[in-house]
């Protein structure tokens, strides 16, 4: 299957500094990414989809001007934590949908945020 | 909105065959999905079923669907210990956000 490449695999910051995780498809196009968040031993929560060449769309209660989505190019998509706090910490994972709607999502390996 | 729900955790011996139930609320899904998660890694999509199908095999794996009671479930044969993981169930409408359950907890015994 299609490869979605999430770097950093683990970061740890300290508070009030702010991360960014990048999320690339490495052999297709992704017009549509989403990002998700998951809490130790929880499902995952969808936080934002994010478009390539618009505004992110996100869900109910998540904080745009913290959590800030840029998709820039059709094969990646970043996500940056500003002034992180220890709440912050999670489990974070991207996915990827190929163009003209394949209906498979190819996910990331999702990076750990610890913030100290 | 949109919900999907499964139990939490699941025990099989080794060898038997698991079955993971799943619920859903969205009469508008269109694809359904098993996605299976090993500790501090990834999602790995096992396999996925278009909402007009009832069942899809896949070697060890059978998906049933019951689109009437809106349920889904995922059967492991000949359980291994391999198949240790969480196993999510999800949702989605056409090219839309998928909507994840809080995932199965699956552990095998000797």
């Amino acid at each position: 299957g299609a490869v979605v490449s999430q770097h950093p695999s683990w970061v740890i910051c300290k508070s009030g500094t702010s991360v960014k995780i990048e999320c690339r498809s490495l052999d297709f196009q992704a017009t549509t990414m989403f990002w998700y968040r998951q809490f130790p031993k929880q499902s995952l929560m969808l936080m934002a989809t994010s478009n390539e060449g618009s505004k992110a769309t996100y869900e109910q209660g998540v904080e745009k001007d913290k959590f800030l989505i840029n998709h820039a190019s059709l094969t990646l998509s970043t996500l940056t934590v500003t002034s992180a706090h220890p709440e912050d910490s999670s489990f974070y994972i991207c996915s990827a949908r190929e163009s003209k709607g394949n209906t498979e999502a190819f996910f990331g390996q999702g990076t750990r945020l610890t913030v100290v | 909105g949109e919900d999907v729900e499964q139990s939490l955790f699941l025990s099989v011996r080794e060898g038997d065959s698991s079955v993971i139930n799943c619920t859903y609320t969205d009469s508008s899904s269109t694809y359904l999905y098993w996605y299976k998660q090993e500790p501090g890694a990834g999602l790995q999509l096992l396999t996925y079923i278009f909402s007009n199908m009832d069942m899809k095999q896949d070697q060890r794996l059978t998906v049933l669907l019951n689109k009437k009671d809106k349920h889904l479930s995922l059967r492991i044969a000949d359980t291994q210990t391999g198949d240790s993981a969480i196993y999510f169930c999800a949702e989605s409408e056409a090219a839309s956000k998928i909507i994840f359950g809080s995932g199965t907890r699956l552990s095998i015994r000797p």
